[in-house]
């Protein structure tokens, strides 16, 4: 089907502030990752879910970052009272087997004044 | 901890002809993948050619091609007849020791095709 979306495209939080960013993966995709791609840099992993599991979360920088995907399609990535090094633009991504490539969504730029 | 290093931050080649980017990556596995992944502008991350580590014959996509050593780790990019639609970051990447499927990233190197 489609390919993975995300919402919304753009966010300007004011510091302080909580945020929920969504994630559509691909219909069948097993699992789900999120990353932190700061301006210039590569993405960097934050979690990670295989169905409505959460395997991995080694990657969240602090517990104001917070994920989950309750049924195992859709997926939110939520960050309580942001700050302005939250700023960065969050990618999701979904793949079908292990190994096999992760199909990425367009990313959600988030920016924290 | 794994790395990924892209030692080449930005580059650039003329319409037409090759560019080779590099890659060396550090890992204790015997077993992996590698990836290549490009970012246009737009900001969408595409998947360009895909390496599998216990494959001695290099991957082939088109105009995209690999050059793998594994013992040596390294893991170059070539383009040949290179287009101004290939202008975008890539990114080498490969999954995280521990059977985690978590994608390690390099740094990324800035390409730009010229007319």
């Amino acid at each position: 089907g489609a390919g993975v979306s995300q919402s919304p495209r753009y966010k300007v939080a004011k510091r302080g502030q909580d945020v929920a960013l969504r994630c559509d993966p691909i219909s069948g995709h097993v699992s789900l990752f999120w990353y932190q791609q700061a301006l210039g840099q590569g993405p960097e992993f934050l979690t990670y879910f295989q169905n409505e599991a959460q395997l991995d979360k080694s990657g969240l920088p602090s517990d104001r970052f917070f994920a989950e995907r309750p049924e195992g399609s859709v997926s939110t990535l939520k960050i309580q009272r942001t700050q302005q090094e939250d700023s960065a633009v969050y990618l999701c991504a979904s793949s079908q087997f292990r190994g096999y490539e992760q199909f990425f969504g367009p990313g959600t730029r988030l920016t924290v004044l | 901890a794994q790395t990924v290093t892209q030692s080449q931050p930005e580059m650039s080649v003329q319409e037409a002809e090759t560019v080779t980017l590099s890659c060396t990556y550090d890992t204790s596995e015997n077993n992996y993948y590698l990836f290549w992944y490009k970012q246009p502008p737009s900001r969408q991350m595409i998947l360009v050619i895909r390496q599998e580590a216990y494959k001695q014959q290099n991957a082939t996509e088109n105009r995209f091609s690999v050059n793998f050593q594994k013992a040596a780790k390294s893991f170059s990019l070539k383009i040949s007849d290179s287009q101004l639609g290939d202008t975008a970051m890539y990114f080498c990447a490969f999954p995280s020791q521990g059977g985690s499927e978590k994608l390690v990233f390099g740094k990324g190197t800035k390409l730009t095709v010229n007319p």
